[in-house]
């Protein structure tokens, strides 16, 4: 089954550093692959999204993301962590079946920028 | 151009009674999808209605039901609530199923007492 896995669910960075968030999937097919972003009591907003084209993705916010295949990764990065970037931080992989499909997301990194 | 809209966005109920919420798809989106998440975890998939009926559904009971009217808008009924109900409840509106272009409501959060 299709399934994703957020390695780490605290990420703590200081402003102005890197920003890495790191996603796994496990998939028999190609995959399309999902970032959403969350902030307080808000719904899901999409960042990027990887549906079998180029390999690294540019998202808002300065966001990108790189799928290698090779390590069934999808990891999230931005160069320089900005206040307003502390949210929580969704992967997730679209599941196909029987003609319609759904989202599958991990359990989310909940990021902290410090000053 | 408005977006999802979800209502109630915060309501308390009691055990074992029923509640129905809300939502208006995007304008020009005619798949709604229903996702439930609980505090500290990801979005768990209830159901999905396209052209008023259920296309697939996820690893919930029968007490979790809903409806798509003509308009496209939808209803997700929980009958005998019980406290671990208790979550947010997202509504995801598609253009014809295709999770492409998702849009999210900001969601219900519904707490059970």
């Amino acid at each position: 089954a299709q399934s994703v896995t957020q390695l780490g669910s605290h990420v703590s960075v200081s402003e102005g550093a890197l920003v890495l968030l790191r996603c796994n999937y496990s998939s028999s097919v190609p995959p399309y692959l999902f970032w959403y972003v969350q902030y307080p009591n808000q719904g899901l907003q999409l960042l990027l999204k990887y549906t079998s084209a180029a390999t690294l993705v540019k998202g808002i916010n300065g966001f990108e993301a790189e799928f290698k295949k090779s390590e069934t990764s999808f990891h999230l990065t931005k160069p320089s962590a900005h206040m307003s970037d502390a949210a929580e931080y969704f992967c997730a992989v679209r599941l196909t079946q029987g003609g319609s499909e759904k989202l599958v997301f991990g359990k989310g990194t909940k990021l902290t920028v410090n000053p | 151009d408005a977006g999802v809209t979800q209502s109630p966005t915060h309501l308390i109920k009691t055990r074992g009674q029923q509640v129905t919420l809300r939502c208006s798809p995007k304008s020009g989106h005619d798949t709604v999808s229903w996702y439930q998440q609980a505090l500290g975890q990801g979005p768990q998939f209830i159901f999905q209605y396209y052209e008023e009926e259920e296309r697939q559904r996820g690893n919930f009971p029968d007490r979790f039901s809903g409806h798509q009217f003509p308009n496209y808008s939808s209803e997700l009924n929980v009958n005998a609530l019980l406290l671990g109900d208790s979550a947010l409840y997202l509504c995801a509106s598609s253009s014809q199923g295709w999770g492409y272009g998702y849009t999210f409501g900001s969601g219900t959060r519904l707490t059970v007492v």
